[in-house]
């Protein structure tokens, strides 16, 4: 099966600073990789996706990076905003499967 | 369009107990997932229904167990209760099997004394 390792677990930065998490997959065959930010008290929401055949995506202040040669991806939060306060979680699905294998999360903490 | 709607949100049980979690799923979705998610770890997979039928199941015990209704919504069961299933369940809905998309629901949160 899959195993997605996230780093770091905690994150701190100052408002206006740029974030980055990052994590690593294990199946090859994985192609699919989305982005979750879950806020105290609710669901994770999907916030940004990237498939196989492409190497970055961006919405506005977020953008993720993928090497597939090197199995990792990456989220960068540019401008940071006190609400962007949040736990981000990555995930990847093992190959042939459309169930995600979550990473243990990334607790970002944005100071004012 | 209605997003994903669980009940109740908190719960409290005892070990032995059993226990029965709701989930209505996104307007137009027909797959539901159950999902635990234990204090400061990533959702852990437990099982899917589509159509009504299993559709997967993670690394769960058949104490846990489900149902999806014609409406696409969704009951998680769990027999037996133990302290370790406390935890937040979440249920993510999507359209079809194929699709790796889910949109999550705010959770059940569970805590077994």
């Amino acid at each position: 099966g899959e195993n997605v390792e996230q780093h770091p677990s905690t994150l701190s930065v100052q408002e206006g600073d740029s974030a980055v998490i990052k994590c690593t997959y294990s199946d090859s065959a994985s192609n699919y990789f989305p982005w979750y930010k879950q806020e105290l008290g609710k669901g994770p929401q999907l916030i940004i996706d990237i498939r196989s055949n492409v190497g970055e995506k961006k919405d506005q202040r977020i953008a993720v990076t993928l090497n597939k040669t090197a199995k990792h991806f990456s989220l960068h939060i540019t401008e940071t905003q006190p609400e962007d306060s949040a736990v981000y979680f990555c995930a990847a699905p093992s190959g042939g499967s459309y169930i995600p294998t979550f990473g243990r999360g990334t607790s970002l903490i944005v100071h004012p | 369009e209605t997003g994903v709607t669980q009940s109740p949100t908190h719960l409290i049980k005892t070990r032995g107990q059993q226990v029965t979690l709701r989930c209505s799923s996104q307007s137009g979705h027909n797959t539901v997932s159950w999902y635990q998610q234990a204090l400061g770890q990533g959702p852990q997979f437990i099982f899917q229904y589509y159509r009504e039928e299993e559709n997967g199941r993670g690394n769960f015990p058949p104490r846990f167990s489900g149902l999806q209704f014609p409406n696409y919504s969704s009951e998680l069961n769990v027999n037996a209760l133990e302290l370790d299933d406390s935890a937040l369940y979440l249920c993510a809905s999507s359209v079809g099997t194929a699709t790796e998309t889910q949109y999550f629901g705010p959770g059940t949160r569970l805590l077994v004394l």
